[in-house]
């Protein structure tokens, strides 16, 4: 089966513009979280949707980043006004969450660069 | 102090070597514990979930000891295609995956 996507895989922007990242997850899958990952550096964690809704949100670095998830499946990663910090892979990961392990499996990433 | 610590390495060893990779973790609450796989530019790939008792999948071997917030990888009888890095990854309540850096592991023939 299919396993989680995301797209674009690159995206080039500038300082100052809108960005929008989406992720699709494996499909029944319920949970879904965003990551980001800079160089030499492991995934650190953004926020994490249970259906609807973000059951912790956190990671969030400031108010310049919200992800919504309104139909309970598609995921899309929103960063305003971009700085050049902000370039990192952004990494989704999805998971049937039935309250035991809870493994996570990871989409390709989209490599956001801003200059 | 990290949350969850590696050593980075990079472990370079010859085919058929067995290597070992320990990681700490800070945080006593945590629940559950990964080993992921990264290949250069690519996701992070779940290698195998640690359980208390220590478990196994063929040539990989990983323990947990939560007394001392330590959980290692055993890989034996190592192969060119195992080249990669390895991620200790800690669940915190919450379903929060915190990885470590990375511990870099480079099989050469």
């Amino acid at each position: 089966g299919a396993g989680v996507s995301q797209t674009p895989s690159n995206k080039v922007t500038e300082k100052g513009k809108y960005v929008e990242l989406r992720c699709d997850p494996i499909s029944g899958h319920t949970a879904l979280y965003w990551y980001r990952q800079s160089l030499g550096q492991g995934p650190e964690f953004l926020i994490y949707f249970q259906g609807t809704g973000a059951a912790d949100d956190s990671g969030l670095p400031n108010d310049r980043f919200f992800a919504v998830r309104p139909e309970g499946s598609v995921s899309t990663l929103k960063i305003q006004r971009t700085e050049r910090g902000d370039s990192a892979v952004y990494l989704c990961a999805s998971s049937l969450w039935t309250g035991g392990k809870n493994e996570q499996f990871f989409g390709p990433g989209t490599r956001l660069t801003v200059l | 102090r990290k949350e969850v610590e590696q050593d980075p390495g990079p472990f370079n060893v010859p085919e058929g070597a067995t290597v070992a990779f320990n990681c700490t973790y800070s945080n006593s609450a945590s629940q559950s514990f990964f080993w992921y796989r990264q290949d250069c530019r690519k996701e992070p790939k779940l290698l195998m979930s640690v359980y208390s008792s220590g478990n196994e999948d063929g040539r990989f071997t990983a323990q947990l000891n939560r007394a001392s917030q330590y959980i290692s990888l055993l890989i034996r009888d190592s192969k060119l295609s195992d080249s990669a890095t390895y991620l200790c990854v800690v669940m915190e309540y919450g379903n929060k995956l915190v990885f470590g850096a990375g511990t870099i592991l480079r099989v050469k023939s």
